[in-house]
């Protein structure tokens, strides 16, 4: 069965640091870009974090650039948030995201939508 | 960075209905678009990717159309079970922006 499964979430302090891990299991994981995806309380959905399958391409939402580092080890089937400097505003539950890519004959990637999405793993920032 | 709008930001509809939700990205976007639905508590599902490929076991009644800029969404005869909010992405290039949603509920 194909599955994404976050962990690491919790209530923390502003300014404070967290490290979100998703386990990808039922499919091979250098097959795919992956990605983070949040959603605040009775907000709608906002796009995180994406990374290639081999690393090679990165990108970040302006609201987290700089504070937020996306990761993957493929070997560990595994995909990582590193969150820093955390503020109230990003209170979230965090979905893990898998998007289907292909290559044209220059090797640039386009992306798919996102297929499989986690459970999500629920992040308070607060004092 | 590519800004994605949506409109309506709601629509309140009956069983039965043709709806239409419309897309629009701040620059082009080629056919670089998807469509989710999400329920209240679930995950999204992925209905339509490069803006009309209709995913595996999605309904027929749901479709999409549209490039460069300007998307629709239809639902051609609404089903209880697809009140929802729907939102499109664009994945054309990062940052992977979502639109705001639209949300259809029972008139």
């Amino acid at each position: 069965e194909v599955q994404l499964v976050e962990s690491g979430g919790g209530l923390v302090q502003p300014g404070t640091s967290l490290r979100l891990s998703c386990a990808a299991s039922g499919f091979t994981l250098t097959d795919y870009a992956m990605h983070w995806v949040r959603q605040a309380p009775g907000k709608g959905l906002e796009w995180v974090s994406g990374i290639s399958w081999n690393s090679d391409d990165i990108g970040y939402a302006d609201s987290v650039k700089g504070r937020f580092t996306i990761s993957r080890d493929n070997a560990k089937n595994s995909l990582y948030l590193q969150m820093d400097s955390l503020r109230a505003e990003d209170t979230a539950l965090y979905f893990c995201a898998r998007i289907p890519y292909s290559n044209d004959d220059n090797n640039y990637s386009y992306y798919y939508g996102v297929d499989v999405w986690g459970q999500g793993t629920t992040v308070t920032v607060s004092s | 960075d590519i800004q994605m709008t949506q409109s309506p930001s709601s629509v309140s509809a009956s069983v039965g209905d043709r709806v239409t939700i419309t897309c629009r990205a701040s620059q082009g976007i080629s056919s670089w678009l998807a469509w989710y639905q999400q329920k209240p508590g679930k995950a999204p599902k992925l209905l339509i990717d490069t803006a009309s490929s209709l995913q595996s076991g999605v309904p027929s009644r749901f479709s999409g159309s549209g490039s460069g800029t300007d998307f629709t969404l239809t639902i051609s005869r609404l089903q209880p079970e697809d009140f929802a909010t729907y939102y499109c992405q664009q994945t054309y290039s990062f940052p992977f922006t979502f639109g705001p949603g639209t949300k259809v509920d029972i008139k």
